[in-house]
């Protein structure tokens, strides 16, 4: 299994451009999240999915859509960048009785 | 959710038992304990959960007092490579299990 797969690793967006951030896992997971971590802070819950066609919100979700359309994929979409999300972003997949399984990370720059 | 108080730091020797304290005093009878360690710049990665009895598995083992007013996780032989930050987070079973949420968490320095 390669666990969870997020892509890319490093991106740089000028203010008001819009990107994907693609988040994949290959366990057959139910559940898929997705945080923010700002420097010398914890993790912040963005948008979460219970499962296929099924997506709520977190702590911070402005800025952000999401959608999940298959179990295997969880894109976080950034509408308009600012600074401000300036950030590294996390994914992460669980089942019920397990704890989450995280990707490598987002490290995104605005400008 | 409880709310969870864990020391900002903790050091410890190279080969030595780590203990990191966490107090979730609020916590309520369907909730569990997760720990989870951040290696710097990496993603989270769970360590282990327990409800109420104690708990071990290959990365560490964990101690929840018998009022679950509190617990502790156990590195038995630390290394250079545990040094991380650990959180702790209670969480509640079945549809609200999903959602974590983070604090500041404990960093660990283990020292040669």
């Amino acid at each position: 299994n390669a666990g969870v797969t997020q892509t890319p690793k490093f991106q740089v967006l000028k203010t008001g451009q819009s990107m994907t951030l693609q988040c994949a896992q290959d366990m057959n997971h139910e559940y898929m999240s997705w945080y923010r971590q700002d420097p010398g802070m914890g993790l912040r819950l963005i948008h979460y999915s219970v499962g296929a066609g099924i997506t709520d919100q977190g702590e911070v979700p402005n800025g952000y859509n999401v959608s999940r359309s298959t179990t295997e994929d969880f894109p976080l979409r950034l509408l308009s960048a600012a600074p401000s999300q300036t950030s590294v972003y996390f994914c992460a997949s669980k089942n019920q009785n397990y704890g989450y399984t995280f990707g490598s990370g987002t490290r995104l720059t605005v400008v | 959710d409880a709310k969870t108080t864990q020391p900002t730091s903790m050091d410890c020797a190279e080969g030595r038992a780590a203990n990191l304290p966490c107090n979730h005093s609020t916590i309520s009878g369907n909730e569990y304990v997760y720990w989870y360690r951040q290696i710097h710049s990496q993603g989270p990665q769970y360590i282990i959960h327990g409800l109420k009895n104690n708990e071990t598995n290959e990365m560490a083992s964990l101690i929840i007092t018998e009022d679950r007013k509190s617990s502790t996780l156990i590195l038995p032989h630390a290394t250079l490579r545990d040094t991380a930050v650990y959180y702790c987070i209670v969480r509640g079973s079945g549809g609200s299990n999903y959602k974590l949420t983070f604090g500041k968490g404990t960093l660990l320095t283990v020292n040669p």
